[in-house]
């Protein structure tokens, strides 16, 4: 497995509160993801990042902001959390040059709940 | 706009094949992958194919791409208890974007 790991794994919060999500990796790789999934829905984007400072919106990025001030660590952020929040949050990095470009390798996940 | 289909469920014998199938919309897809996810885990990547491919194997695993139909299978050969888990199928136009996921098919092997 590549070398990712998330913290917390699971997290239990209140709606209104603000939640931080790490994502931190050993590979070096450039880019790294946040989605989320919901049942019925699959794995949909968060936000990305493509190198130190630099990030970018994905499909459904309302709600939620990211940093990223080292390569090895992602941090998503629930600024106020909402129920609708509520999901399974994956991080996935990857080199978009060389052999198997692009290809990308997940987390294992944070459950969270928003109650 | 972009779109990857699989059907939901999908219930096998063990020892026999089983064949997951996924449509994507998307004409410029470059990269085409599957991923496989056990219960309570994360993605664990299977294999992957690029558009100028029509076939790739490895091990129990075959992929077929028709890009003319925008269609893409895996194949699992000699299926075990232990390939119980939902299949993603998912799409990417280059390297480093995002990849854009089909809703996933429920894998059921019976002994």
């Amino acid at each position: 497995d590549a070398g990712i790991t998330q913290s917390p794994r699971h997290k239990v919060t209140e709606t209104g509160t603000p939640v931080t999500l790490r994502c931190h990796q050993t590979e070096n790789h450039r880019y790294m993801y946040w989605y989320r999934q919901d049942p019925g829905h699959g794995l949909r984007l968060i936000h990305y990042s493509y190198g130190v400072k630099d990030t970018d919106k994905g499909e459904v990025s309302d709600g939620y902001s990211v940093s990223r001030s080292k390569t090895e660590d992602f941090l998503l952020t629930l600024e106020s959390a909402t129920s609708s929040q509520t999901s399974v949050y994956f991080c996935a990095i990857s080199e978009p040059s060389g052999l198997g470009a692009g290809t990308q390798y997940f987390g294992p996940g944070t459950r969270l709940l928003v109650l | 706009g972009e779109d990857v289909e699989q059907s939901l469920f999908l219930s096998v014998r063990e020892g026999d094949s089983s064949v997951i199938n996924c449509t994507y919309t998307d004409s410029s897809s470059t990269y085409l992958y599957w991923y496989k996810q056990e219960p309570g885990a994360g993605l664990q990547l299977l294999t992957y194919i690029f558009s100028n491919m029509d076939m790739k194997q490895d091990q129990r695993l075959t992929v077929l791409l028709n890009k003319k139909d925008k269609h893409l299978s895996l194949r699992i050969a000699d299926t075990q208890t232990g390939d119980s888990a939902i299949y993603f199928c998912a799409e990417s136009i280059r390297a480093g974007t995002a990849l854009i996921f089909g809703k996933g098919t429920t894998l059921s092997v019976s002994s």
